[in-house]
């Protein structure tokens, strides 16, 4: 499975938009981009996956660059809750584990 | 989402005890299971993939003969730590994909984890 790399910290003020980049250039045509976060001493959350297209659900919006080599998860209105560690994870479609990296640690601060 | 849930939370145990930890899909089907362990400040470790009614696959460096994984059913694995010592103490993670689409894009769920101190 690719590698990715994320910066190790953010922070981000309450309210506004907290834009998390991933990179994943060695990413091959079947793997998908998934995103988690972990708040502390809790097991990880899912937010979001997508393998081209970007996507959006309730949590989080999903862009893919045109050549697949990068990714930002955006949280559009982040509040202190959304502070915890994300993970960018890609993965190919055949077997189901997942290659936890460092993540970010988002800091939402008021 | 699916839920997955784990028990216990957290466990003391006595060093050269054993201790086994639980993780339950509680409303779909998992045939294969995965176990990471955390250390502070560090991310999750992929310790083996627990398969449905077949032995499990363990990565590289995780002694088999010490975390025993058991996954009989399609709702249940298991993994015990076998006569733990302090170094075991650790936040054990379990999570379950299903699969019953057949897809394999689906998102993995995760137990909430259990915190071991071994003293």
């Amino acid at each position: 499975d690719a590698k990715t790399t994320q910066p190790p910290s953010m922070d981000c003020a309450e309210g506004r938009a907290a834009n998390l980049p991933c990179n994943h250039s060695t990413i091959s045509g079947n793997e998908y981009v998934y995103w988690y976060r972990q708040i502390h001493s809790q097991g990880p959350q899912y937010i979001i996956h997508g393998l081209k297209n970007n996507e959006t659900n309730e949590m989080a919006s999903l862009i893919i660059t045109e050549d697949r080599k990068s990714s930002t998860l955006i949280l559009p209105h982040a509040t202190l809750r959304d502070t915890a560690v994300y993970y960018c994870i890609v993965k190919d479609n055949q077997g189901g584990k997942l290659i936890f990296g460092q993540g970010t640690e988002l800091s939402v601060k008021p | 989402g699916a839920v997955v849930s784990q028990h216990p939370s957290r466990v003391i145990c006595k060093s050269g005890t054993s201790v086994k930890i639980e993780c339950r899909s509680l409303d779909f089907q998992a045939t294969t299971m995965f176990w990471y362990r955390q250390f502070p400040k560090q991310s999750l470790m992929l310790m083996a993939t627990s398969n449905e009614g077949s032995k499990a696959t363990y990565e590289q460096g995780v002694e088999k003969d010490k975390f025993l994984i058991n996954h009989a059913s399609l709702t249940l694995s298991t993994l015990t730590v076998t006569s733990a010592h302090p170094e075991d103490s650790s936040f054990y993670i379990c999570s379950a994909r299903d699969t019953s689409g057949g897809s394999g894009s689906t998102e993995a769920f995760f137990g909430q984890g259990t915190r071991l101190t071994v003293v």
